[in-house]
């Protein structure tokens, strides 16, 4: 069974840049997952912030942006701010009307 | 505004079921794909089901597959989740949202199902 993996954990440092990854335990991810990464504080629902790989969900800033780095899918947010700190979540389409959840990576701005 | 409600959680014991509701607004409902996503306490989202826009195609997760029925309403503009066999593995915040692009582009508030003794 194919896992997505993020990083359990990262920090940033207040106005710094930091990108978190999304890939498959087995593979590469490519545009073809149709990767799409979610913000989640405590106590609230999911917020989407990317889909399609690099398209911004409406209201989202232009800080964060979204690729593909090598075999995975990345999140990169820029000028990072206290309020960024939050969950964040990707998922990937894996086809045959299936999808598939990373287990999230929590970010501290510190 | 595009609004999405849930509703339906509670408390049930292990074996029992029950039929999760969300009642959808401020856009085209029957032209909309939709996924249920859970999140067990302290633990990540996960996809569970979906359906697509006519109610004739659905998909699930391995671990709910057989026990769980999706299924919608258009005329309602209602999405359900029919869970029976309830696991304690069950438990969770259970999300609808609208699909688009290939992702959940908008959320519910979530509704709590707890599966206890």
């Amino acid at each position: 069974q194919t896992v997505v993996t993020q990083e359990p954990s990262f920090s940033v440092s207040p106005g710094g840049t930091v990108t978190l990854t999304c890939g498959l335990s087995s593979g590469s991810v490519s545009t073809s997952y149709y990767p799409s990464w979610y913000q989640q504080t405590p106590g609230q629902a999911p917020r989407t912030l990317i889909y399609n790989t690099n398209t911004r969900s409406s209201g989202v800033l232009d800080r964060f942006s979204g690729s593909i780095l090598g075999n995975k899918a990345a999140l990169t947010i820029t000028g990072a701010q206290a309020d960024d700190e939050s969950d964040y979540y990707c998922a990937l389409f894996m086809g045959s009307g299936i999808w598939v959840f990373g287990g999230g990576t929590k970010l501290t701005v510190l | 505004e595009l609004q999405l409600v849930e509703s339906g959680g509670g408390l049930v014991q292990p074996g029992g079921s029950l039929r999760l509701s969300c009642a959808a607004s401020g856009f085209t409902f029957s032209n909309s794909w939709m996924h249920w996503v859970r999140q067990a306490p302290g633990k990540g989202l996960v996809w569970v089901s979906n359906i697509n826009s006519d109610g004739s195609s659905a998909n699930y997760a391995d671990s709910v597959k057989g026990r769980f029925t999706i299924s919608r309403d258009n005329a309602k503009r209602t999405l359900y989740l029919q869970m029976n066999s309830l696991r304690a593995e069950d438990t969770a915040v259970y999300y609808c949202a609208r699909v688009d692009g290939h992702a959940c582009q908008q959320w519910g508030q979530g509704t709590l199902v707890t599966v206890s003794s």
